[in-house]
């Protein structure tokens, strides 16, 4: 199976908004809904941050939101904050019952 | 809340066999879900190994399917990954997660620390 194509980096303003793209395949993110985002600060494991495409769990803030057209989803993160500053993860279930992940996203708070 | 910890050597020879135990608490793994290894190399990204149910099936990743064995002991609500004919290319931090897939949704939602494992001889 293939990783999910990810931007290497984004970066954006404190109070700005930024968008992450995943991209996949007809056999992974453009066949089901179940897709989630994680976020992982420097140094700590990763933590779930949106479940199938759009979903928050509780205590993720409502600035991270995500959605999906085709078999590209994507993650925004509105009203940025330096702690926001991580890497970010995609990840969708496969046609082979298996999980793939993006190769990551480096966002950098300016 | 469940909580996670793994537990193993930190270095393993090459050619040997990486064991790795999860301790799961908060939670019966006999009680449902899914069991997840995840790992990923130094600076690089997030790599899933595989996964067992708690009756005792489950998936692995194509690239890793012939060398590596997930078993789940509900007597020490714990469970194992092995990964025979380890190289350096298994140098990584793993970590155990739970793995919850429903109709609708797949994803990890609590996860280990993480433990170092470094190949070397």
């Amino acid at each position: 199976q293939s990783a999910l194509t990810q931007p290497p980096s984004v970066s954006g303003s404190p109070g700005h908004s930024v968008t992450i793209s995943c991209t996949g395949t007809s056999s992974d993110v453009g066949r089901y809904n179940r897709v989630s985002w994680y976020q992982q600060p420097p140094g700590t494991a990763p933590k779930l941050l949106i479940y199938e495409v759009s979903n928050r769990p509780s205590g993720v803030p409502d600035r991270f939101s995500g959605s999906k057209s085709g078999s590209t989803a994507s993650l925004t993160i509105s009203g940025l904050q330096a702690e926001d500053e991580a890497d970010y993860y995609c990840s969708s279930y496969t046609n082979s019952n298996t999980l793939v992940f993006g190769g990551g996203t480096k966002l950098t708070v300016l | 809340q469940v909580q996670l910890q793994e537990s193993g050597p930190g270095l393993v020879k090459p050619s040997e066999t990486l064991s790795l135990t999860c301790a799961v608490s908060g939670y019966s793994i006999s009680n449902g879900y899914s069991w997840a290894w995840v790992r990923q190399p130094p600076g690089k990204g997030l790599d899933w190994i595989g996964n067992i149910h708690h009756s005792g099936g489950g998936y692995y990743n194509p690239s890793l399917k012939s060398r590596v064995t997930i078993s789940v002991d509900t007597s020490t609500n714990q469970f194992s990954l092995k990964l025979t004919s380890a190289t350096a290319a298994d140098t990584a931090i793993y970590y155990c997660a739970t793995q919850f897939c429903g109709s609708s949704s797949c994803y990890l939602d609590f996860w280990g620390q993480g433990t170092l494992v470094t190949v070397s001889s």
